[in-house]
C-alpha cells in the first residue's frame, strides 16, 4: 500500500519567508510525528499528534514553528520568517494506532534556507 | 551527555564479514529501541525493534538489548555491499512515543 508522502520534495526558499510543508501519513493511522535532521544535530523529534491533537510539542525549536492537522490525516509543518538554521531535511512519520507502535517515515522535505 | 550514544564511526568490513554496531542510553525508563538503516538522501527505514532483554534474529541481523547496561547493539552477518548505509539507534521513552535517536554510524561493506 501507499507509504507516507510529502510535499514538497525540496524548497529552497530565501531568508525571512514563511515556508508551508506537507504530510500525507499512511492511511488509517492516528498517530504522526514530525522530525528534522540536520548534519550538526541528527535526527531530533519536533512534534506528535494523535488525531487532531498534539499532546506532545515539545520538540518545536522555536515559536517560529507551529504544526496542525486536519481530519485526523493530513498535517502542516509552518516554518514563519525562515533563518538559515532552519535549512534541513523535515521527516514525518506515522503509526497505526498508539504511540508504542512501528513508525513508518516519508521520504523527507529538504529545505534549504538562503 | 546525548541520551543515545553510538560508536563511532564509520565501520568499514569486507564483504562476508561481521558487522557490530553498538548504542548505550541514558534514560532507565526506557522500554523499545529500534534500528534504522538510512541510505544517503533516503529516510530511515525500520531493520528490527527489540523490547526484551537477549536476542533478536531476523534473517542476517541480530539485535541484542541489555537493559541492566543501557546497552543495545546490531550484528549483520555476511556483510554485502548493499548493507554500506547509515545506521541509527533509536530509543523510545516514556513520553508520548517520540523516537530519540543517536547520531548515526556510517558502515561500507567493501567487495
Amino acid at each position: 500500500g501507499a507509504g507516507v508522502s510529502q510535499s514538497p520534495s525540496n524548497k529552497v526558499t530565501e531568508k525571512g519567508k514563511d515556508v508551508e510543508l506537507r504530510c500525507d501519513p499512511i492511511s488509517g493511522h492516528t498517530a504522526l510525528y514530525w522530525y528534522r535532521q540536520s548534519l550538526g544535530q541528527g535526527l531530533e523529534f519536533l512534534i506528535y499528534f494523535q488525531g487532531n491533537s498534539a499532546p506532545d510539542k515539545s520538540g518545536l525549536p522555536s515559536d517560529r514553528f507551529s504544526a496542525e492537522r486536519t481530519g485526523g490525516s493530513v498535517s502542516t509543518l509552518t516554518i514563519q520568517r525562515t533563518q538559515q538554521e532552519d535549512s534541513a531535511v523535515y521527516l514525518c512519520a506515522s503509526s497505526p494506532g498508539t504511540e508504542t507502535e512501528t513508525q513508518y517515515f516519508g521520504p523527507g522535505t529538504r529545505l534549504l534556507v538562503l | 551527555q546525548k541520551e543515545v550514544e553510538q560508536n563511532s564511526g564509520p565501520l568499514s568490513v569486507p564483504e562476508g564479514a561481521i558487522a557490530s554496531l553498538n548504542c548505550t542510553y541514558s534514560d532507565r525508563g526506557s522500554q523499545s529501541f529500534f534500528w534504522y538503516r538510512q541510505y544517503s538522501g533516503k529516510s530511515p527505514e525500520l531493520i528490527m525493534s527489540i523490547y526484551s532483554n537477549g536476542d533478536k534474529e531476523d534473517g542476517r541481523f541480530t539485535a541484542q538489548l541489555n537493559k541492566a547496561s543501557q546497552y543495545v547493539s546490531l550484528l549483520i552477518r555476511d556483510s554485502q555491499p548493499s548493507d554500506s548505509a547509515t545506521y541509527l539507534c533509536a530509543q523510545r521513552g516514556t513520553s508520548y512515543g517520540k523516537l530519540t535517536f543517536g547520531q548515526g554510524t556510517i558502515l561500507t561493506v567493501h567487495p
